[in-house]
């Protein structure tokens, strides 16, 4: 089944904490990103790839990292949490270096931070 | 901020109405998207309507998009109670292969 799996599903941690959130993908997609929902902000991109070894920007990357090691995987590293990025993570993929077409989307992380 | 919105913001209808939900979006664009998220799960897609395109169907949606007007609308017709879901659109990518998504139109469907 073509899927993005994404873990933990839930997380709580304390600020300052280091934490990864894992993406894996089974879709042989080239693009790959990472995205936090908030209420009433929608979604907002953090990251994105467009390749491995190739990563960008996207409107609120601060206080994120990211790695594209393996074209499958592309985890989302906070260094040092802190209680303003207690959010809902999403993590998706697409087809294509350039992608035009849809995005599929993992069931998402709700991450508490303290 | 190049964010889309959706307007409404909230709309309960009853089983069997249409519903109907506008897109706003702020840059030139290759394609709009339209995606639903059931209550804290994925995003899942749902259309996808080219730049050239004025109109664009599937099973009992309808899209429109307007590129003057920068503005797009998804119409669900015979609604049903599982159609209760928040709707988002998306455009992009644009320059530097990002997406955007507006802030969603929570629906209800009161069976």
């Amino acid at each position: 089944e073509a899927q993005v799996t994404q873990n933990p599903r839930y997380l709580i941690t304390v600020t300052g904490k280091k934490l990864t959130v894992t993406c894996s993908q089974n879709m042989n997609h080239e693009y790959m990103s990472w995205y936090r929902q908030d209420p009433g902000l929608g979604l907002r991109q953090i990251y994105y790839s467009m390749n491995v070894e190739v990563t960008d920007k996207g409107d609120v990357p601060e206080g994120y990292k990211v790695s594209r090691k393996e074209k499958r995987n592309f985890p989302l590293i906070l260094e040092s949490p802190s209680p303003n990025q207690t959010s809902l993570y999403f993590c998706a993929s697409s087809l294509g270096t350039n992608p035009t077409g849809e995005l599929f989307f993992g069931e998402g992380s709700r991450l508490t931070v303290l | 901020s190049q964010q889309g919105e959706e307007d409404p913001q909230a709309l309960s209808i009853q089983e069997g109405e249409n519903a109907t939900m506008n897109c706003s979006y702020k840059t030139s664009i290759n394609n709009l998207q339209w995606y639903r998220q059931n209550s804290g799960r994925g995003l899942v897609h749902l259309i996808l309507i080219r730049s050239n395109e004025r109109e664009k169907h599937s099973g009992r949606l309808r899209v429109t998009l307007d590129t003057s007007k920068k503005s797009s609308s998804l119409l669900i017709t015979a609604s049903r109670a599982a159609d209760t879901a928040s709707y988002f659109c998306a455009t992009g990518p644009n320059t530097g292969n990002q997406f955007y998504f507006g802030t969603g139109t929570s629906l209800t469907v009161i069976p």
